[in-house]
């Protein structure tokens, strides 16, 4: 059975970057069928898309976001994580990494049970 | 971006009831919707792919319809496990997006 687990800070300060890795257990990351995402939910409201990594290291992302997000893969280690710069408190979330089946019509299937970040001085 | 729109925002049910969500996209998105339900502090979970295809292991009382732009999610008999919130959303187009959510609560 796929799983997902998020792992990193819980606190991080403004302006400063949150880091997140991602480690994928029963199934390999090199897998065809399955890009990789970023999905994050802050306190009481909805879900919002940040992007995702093919195993080559093809990525995409939400424009929303202004460049400021970095996803990348680690083959070997079956990880992938992600880098968002210059945080506020807007940034405070939980963030799911999730498998995006892309096959045909695409969906989220597995998710990771989130990790809450919380951005403050 | 494609937005996404749900109605309603909450309603109130009885076990027992048929419940219709609606999701309506800005644009055509033929039939790259997906539905998913979330329980407090648990991760969403897939329920419907291609606006009608049930997920594995989904109980068949739940359903999805609709293409283009107009969408239904429909619970045919609400059981107690069902209380939660419902998401849409569209795989049309990149960014994905997802509605604003639908709270389902226990009359």
């Amino acid at each position: 059975q796929l799983q997902l687990q998020e792992s990193g800070p819980g606190l991080v300060k403004p302006s400063e970057t949150l880091s997140l890795t991602c480690t994928v257990s029963g199934a390999s990351i090199s897998s065809y069928t399955y890009y990789w995402d970023w999905i994050r939910q802050p306190p009481g409201k909805g879900l919002e898309w940040i992007g995702g990594i093919y195993y080559s290291g093809s990525t995409y992302d939400n424009p929303s976001l202004k460049s400021r997000v970095t996803i990348s893969v680690d083959t070997s280690k079956n990880q992938f994580s992600l880098r968002l710069t210059s945080v506020t408190a807007a940034d405070t979330a939980v963030y799911y990494c999730v498998t995006d089946y892309w096959s045909g019509h695409p969906y989220f299937d597995y998710w990771g049970q989130g990790t809450l970040v919380t951005v403050s001085s | 971006d494609i937005q996404m729109t749900q109605s309603p925002s909450s309603l109130s049910a009885s076990v027992g009831d048929r419940v219709t969500i609606t999701c309506r996209a800005s644009h055509s998105i033929a039939s790259y919707l997906n539905w998913y339900q979330q329980k407090p502090g648990k991760a969403p979970k897939l329920l419907i792919y291609a606006a009608s295809s049930l997920q594995s292991g989904v109980p068949s009382r739940f359903s999805g319809s609709g293409s283009g732009t107009d969408f239904t999610l429909t619970i045919s008999s609400l059981l107690p496990e069902d209380f939660a919130t419902y998401y849409c959303q569209q795989s049309y187009s990149n960014p994905r997006t997802f509605g604003q959510g639908t709270k389902v609560e226990i009359k």
